[in-house]
């Protein structure tokens, strides 16, 4: 299985702060089809998680453009560029470059 | 509009088989390249990818619950069913089912709300 670690566990941030979020997976994600499977969820208090960003760098539909992914072959990043209220929450890499499918453990964005 | 809704028992007691009912609408399983898969999480923990299945019927499973687990659809009803025998209290989570796009996000981009399975006598 390909493990997905996160850093750091928790990070607690000054509202309207740049935010960083780092990945690193054991084998590499790159896919015999070129694409690397890296994606980024996001899961709010009390909510079910909600997908960020696709491949890398990709942003979902009606992901604000403050939230950006970049990467490549094990090491990955999310950047918050000015960390809002509702940004709180629990944030998850995964790839689905290998089954199964694996998650990371989760950094927590909280505000200070 | 995408939308995904869990069902099934919120209780159940050891050694019991767990079914879970994925209902969907605003895709179709017969779709090329479109998958729903089930993830579940344990009160406080992390995400864990149980199964997926494909719109040609191929299915993927967690290799340490592949004994346990079988995924089906039936594509009429908009629907997939997980089940998941001899169900232990470390089996207590939220169980979210989710659509895939393999050539799309390439990812599980919508989610249901979940439905929290408890087991215990």
């Amino acid at each position: 299985d390909i493990v997905m670690t996160q850093t750091p566990l928790s990070s607690p941030v000054t509202l309207g702060q740049p935010a960083s979020i780092s990945c690193r997976s054991s084998q590499s994600l790159v896919h015999s089809d070129g694409n690397t499977y890296l994606s980024w969820l996001q899961q709010r208090p009390g909510q079910p998680p909600r997908l960020l960003i696709y491949k890398i760098s990709n942003r979902f539909s009606g992901v604000p453009d403050r939230f950006s992914g970049s990467g490549a072959g094990t090491d990955f990043t999310l950047k918050i560029s000015r960390v809002e209220a509702e940004d709180v929450g629990v944030y998850y890499c995964t790839q689905a470059t290998q089954f199964p499918i694996t998650f990371g453990g989760g950094t927590k964005v909280e505000i200070k | 509009q995408i939308t995904l809704k869990e069902s099934g028992p919120t209780l159940v007691k050891p050694t019991q088989t767990l079914t879970l009912t994925c209902t969907f609408s605003g895709f179709s399983l017969s779709t090329s390249g479109v998958g729903v898969g089930w993830i579940r999480q344990p009160p406080g923990k992390a995400l864990e990818w149980l199964a997926l299945i494909y719109w040609d019927d191929d299915k993927r499973y967690s290799p340490s619950l592949k004994s346990r687990l079988t995924i089906t659809k039936d594509t009429s009803k908009n629907q997939v069913v997980l089940t998941m025998t001899n169900m232990d209290p470390v089996d207590t989570a939220t169980y979210y089912c989710a659509h895939w796009y393999y050539y799309g996000s390439g990812s599980y981009d919508y989610w249901g709300q979940g439905t929290l399975v408890t087991v215990s006598s």
